[in-house]
């Protein structure tokens, strides 16, 4: 089986402006989740997707948001960029979440200037 | 509040040597516990997982972790360390402020160094 696939991996903005990542889970897997990784704050959980439903959101601002399509694809959107919104950005999926492991991505490398 | 600790920044062992990170949690309701090891500018691979039954669980790449409920940690355990083994380390819980949730909550990581 093909791993979960990230696009692009990497990223260079501006501040304000606006970016999208793009997550493409296991085949079969119908949960995926968003991680932010910086090296101040560690792994930080940004959404939980499952079945085209966010079944959990983290505590970031509305400047970040996602979706999931019927295919189990997902994205995840920031808006009006800040320069602390620089880091990896990880996708995971797996079957149903629930005590399930995860499996994650290689990550999309957001810089923000 | 849920949390994971990794008391440890950093770990330094012999190539040979039995290893150990640790990792203690906080959280409500029955813990389901996680490992993840990351490799340099790479995402993270699954090692083991605990949800229940036997306190020692076996992973991948010969780790293996013990669940200690008493003193609420989860500790990995590898019996001969590798310099391939160096890399960094998460312990990860689910949240169990919800049932119907796969949100993991992560320690800061650790770092371990396995020296020739």
């Amino acid at each position: 089986k093909a791993g979960v696939t990230q696009t692009p991996r990497y990223l260079i903005k501006t501040r304000g402006q606006q970016v999208t990542l793009s997550c493409s889970p296991i085949s079969g897997h119908r949960s995926v989740s968003w991680y932010q990784q910086t090296p101040g704050q560690g792994l930080q959980f940004l959404f939980e997707y499952f079945s085209e439903t966010q079944r959990n959101k983290g505590n970031f601002p509305g400047r970040f948001s996602g979706r999931q399509f019927s295919n189990s694809r997902s994205e995840m959107n920031v808006s009006t960029l800040e320069l602390g919104d620089s880091a990896l950005y990880l996708c995971a999926s797996s079957f149903k979440g629930v005590g399930n492991e995860q499996f994650f991505g290689p990550g999309t490398r957001l810089t923000v200037l | 509040a849920q949390s994971v600790a990794q008391p440890e920044d950093q770990v330094n062992v012999a190539e040979g040597n039995p290893l150990t990170v640790k990792c203690t949690y906080s959280v409500s309701g029955n813990p389901y516990l996680f490992w993840y090891v990351q490799y340099p500018n790479r995402g993270l691979q699954f090692l083991l997982k605990y949800i229940t039954g036997d306190n020692l669980v076996k992973g991948s790449y010969g780790f293996e972790a013990e669940f200690n409920k008493s003193q609420t940690s989860f500790h990995l355990k590898k019996p001969s360390a590798l310099v391939s083994d160096s890399a960094l380390y998460f312990c990860a819980v689910r949240d169990g402020g919800s049932s119907n949730t796969g949100k993991l909550i992560f320690g800061q990581g650790t770092t371990l160094q396995v020296k020739p």
